[in-house]
């Protein structure tokens, strides 16, 4: 069973960084699949973050993706030898108060169609931006 | 700006069925697979739909998942007090990065 954890500081100051981690267990992230970030204000909907594709050691530049709203300011990593991924989004504002929640990425295309969904959520971890 | 467009509610009694709809364009639902979403108070979102008609190992035959033209639809039927949650679909969008798009949201209410 993939289970995925998230960590991080729940109270970051504004124009800090926010940097949160997930760890994976039950399945080995180089075994290859898109993991990814997704966040809830309070009260609202959710939000895609990005998503980045990891196989072996390898990470796929052309398979990153991003929300053009985020884009300038997230970074989403991978860490193999800790089985583990992780944000840091920049210049944080009170707007990027939220819960923050990662999962397992499934990304498949046929012909020009694509299948993209999350099949593995963490319990997420909610990040205050106050001073 | 890329939308997918949910009711922000729905009720019915126990036993009944509902329909969510998810209201897109031709660059996300119109060209793409869709998947949906339970979300029950506190918790996590859980997938109940992929691929805009197959369930999950484990997500019960009442959750139901179709997409004709621009338009998703999710059906519960035999509506359980358990059911009351939050749904949201979601579909890759052509225009948006491209990326994930989420739906506005859709409050299940058994009466």
């Amino acid at each position: 069973q993939v289970q995925l954890q998230e960590s991080g500081p729940g109270l970051v100051k504004p124009s800090e960084t926010l940097s949160l981690t997930c760890a994976v267990s039950g399945y080995s992230i180089s075994s290859g699949s898109y993991w990814g970030w997704v966040r809830q204000s309070p009260g609202k909907g959710l939000e895609w973050i990005g998503s980045i594709y990891h196989r072996g050691s390898t990470y796929y530049r052309g398979s990153s993706y991003y929300n053009p709203s985020l884009m300038s300011r997230v970074n989403i990593s991978v860490d193999t030898s800790k089985n583990q991924f992780s944000l840091r989004l920049t210049s944080v504002t009170a707007a990027d108060t939220a819960m923050y929640y990662c999962a397992r990425v499934i990304r498949a295309a046929a012909a020009l169609e694509v299948s993209f969904y999350f099949d593995y959520w963490g319990q997420g971890t909610l990040v205050t931006v106050s001073s | 700006q890329s939308v997918l467009t949910q009711p922000p509610s729905v009720s019915a009694a126990p036993g009944q069925t509902v329909t969510i709809s998810c209201s897109g364009s031709s660059s996300n639902i119109g060209n793409n697979d869709v998947s949906w979403y339970q979300q029950l108070p506190g918790t996590a979102p859980r997938l109940l739909i992929y691929d805009s008609n197959k369930r999950p190992s484990g997500i019960p035959d009442r959750f139901s998942g179709s997409k004709s033209g621009t338009t998703a639809t999710l059906g519960i039927t035999g509506l359980q007090t358990g059911d009351e949650a939050d749904y949201f679909c979601e579909a890759w969008d052509d225009n948006l990065g491209p990326g994930g798009l989420f739906g506005t949201g859709t409050q299940v209410t058994v009466l």
